[in-house]
């Protein structure tokens, strides 16, 4: 089993959808979780960035961290065409050698 | 960005042959990282810095070597080129900041060995 499951999708959404993505993991030392969204022939950009547990939104995302679960969310409200990437999850434990999930594929249609 | 540069962005090489890829920072981070992609992997750490000289593998550092000898660069050595190392490899850089362990990635450098 690897340390941080992410399910590579594709998830297809119409435009203006709720999209939740997600992560599970297995290393409860984990305290720094990170969103990176990746454009196609891109590189990753840092999307959101959690320090333990609660939720941060940031525009149309919101990223929850609930760590008795070991479960980590990415909303996107209302959802864009612009929107459809590669988003991966990331943690770490104080390391600065973050775990990566593999990343799941989005598809917004109009 | 986080003045990240890579290059080159694109090499096709033959089986056998020394590679060298190159990142460059400018804004003095501490940390800095090579990763490979490859579909169904995800991104995968071959060598990381965390200061000058100082190097340590990753999971994937089989047949790939670094060195770092400025604080801005960080080079990516593949001794003999196999088509296994065929991927899209980024740099990326940590702030190293104690709250905050996030990276910001270059833009990639696609590399096919034939």
């Amino acid at each position: 089993q690897k340390e941080v499951e992410q399910d590579p999708g594709p998830l297809s959404v119409p435009e203006g959808a709720i999209v939740s993505l997600n992560c599970t993991y297995s290393n409860s030392a984990f305290q720094y979780f990170m969103w990176y969204r990746q454009y196609s022939r891109k590189g990753p950009e840092l999307l959101m960035y959690t320090y333990s547990s609660g939720n941060k939104e940031d525009g149309r995302f919101t990223a929850q961290v609930d760590k008795s679960s070991k479960y980590i969310s990415l909303f996107i409200r209302d959802s864009q065409p612009s929107d459809s990437a590669t988003y991966l999850c990331a943690m770490s434990r104080g390391s600065y050698i973050p775990t990566f999930g593999r990343g799941t594929s989005l598809i917004v249609h109009p | 960005d986080a003045g990240i540069t890579q290059s080159p962005r694109h090499k096709v090489t033959e089986t056998g042959t020394p590679v060298t890829l190159r990142c460059h920072q400018t804004e003095n981070h501490r940390y800095m990282y090579w990763y490979r992609q490859d579909p169904g992997h995800g991104l995968r750490l071959i060598h990381y810095s965390y200061g000058v000289k100082d190097t340590d593998k990753g999971e994937v550092s089989d047949g790939y070597s670094v060195s770092r000898s400025k604080t801005e660069d960080f080079l990516l050595t593949l001794e003999s080129a196999t088509s296994s190392q065929t991927s899209v490899y980024f740099c990326a850089i940590s702030e190293g900041r104690e709250d905050q362990e996030t990276q910001y990635f270059g833009p990639g450098t696609r590399l096919l060995v034939l």
